[in-house]
């Protein structure tokens, strides 16, 4: 049965103070492992897409890496506005569904 | 650009009643999903259609129904509403068959009392 665990369920961290985030996931056929940012009171907001292991992706703060059984989302220097629940979907061979994680309540204080 | 937009955003109703929560996609998208959000179970498929004229279930879809209308609204429906039913309900399009990220609407906070 596919599935994802994220850990942990919630971080404070003081700006400026890096960390990572990470998503254990177990699907058949690996087609693409996405990472998503949700706002309070918002749709999750798409982050990144990583598609076989030893992939990356960056964006400002933000860096996802793959590996065959588990990503992290590295944060950098973190700032208060990266402060949301940080979500890891997956979506295996031959289906249209996506399995999502309980996400990760990051709060990055000031 | 509207993206995926869901109505209404917020609803109570009290057990028994109907409603029908809509919701559109402008992106030419062919692929189209209802999930449902509760504290601590993440993100749950009710259903999906994989393209317009076709639907299927996900893992929750007790108590819905969907409709397919064409190829940019897709509907959900509680034709009973039960207080187990209280959720925030989100709508989501994706572009391609597969290994595409998912785009959603801001969801609807329902209540059922």
């Amino acid at each position: 049965e596919d599935q994802v665990t994220q850990s942990p369920e919630a971080l404070r961290l003081q700006e400026g103070e890096s960390s990572s985030l990470n998503c254990s996931y177990t699907v058949s056929g690996l087609r693409g492992l996405f990472w998503y940012r949700q706002d309070p009171g918002k749709g999750p907001e798409f982050l990144f897409t990583l598609y076989s292991a030893g992939e990356e992706k960056e964006k400002e703060r933000l860096k996802a890496t793959l590996t065959k059984k588990e990503s992290f989302l590295h944060i950098t220097a973190p700032k208060p506005e990266d402060s949301a629940t940080y979500l890891c979907a997956v979506q295996g061979a031959g289906t249209y569904k996506y399995i999502f994680g309980t996400g990760t309540r990051l709060k990055v204080l000031a | 650009n509207a993206g995926v937009t869901q109505t209404p955003k917020f609803q109570v109703l009290k057990t028994g009643q109907s409603m029908t929560l809509q919701c559109a996609q402008d992106m030419n998208h062919n692929s189209m999903y209802w999930y449902r959000q509760d504290p601590g179970m993440g993100l749950r498929l009710i259903y999906y259609s994989a393209s317009e004229g076709t639907t299927d279930k996900g893992e929750v879809p007790n108590g819905y129904n969907v409709s397919r209308l064409n190829k940019r609204e897709f509907s959900l429906r509680l034709e009973s509403a039960a207080p187990s039913q209280t959720s925030v309900y989100f709508c989501a399009s994706t572009g391609g068959d597969f290994n595409q990220p998912q785009h959603f609407g801001d969801g609807t906070r329902l209540s059922i009392l």
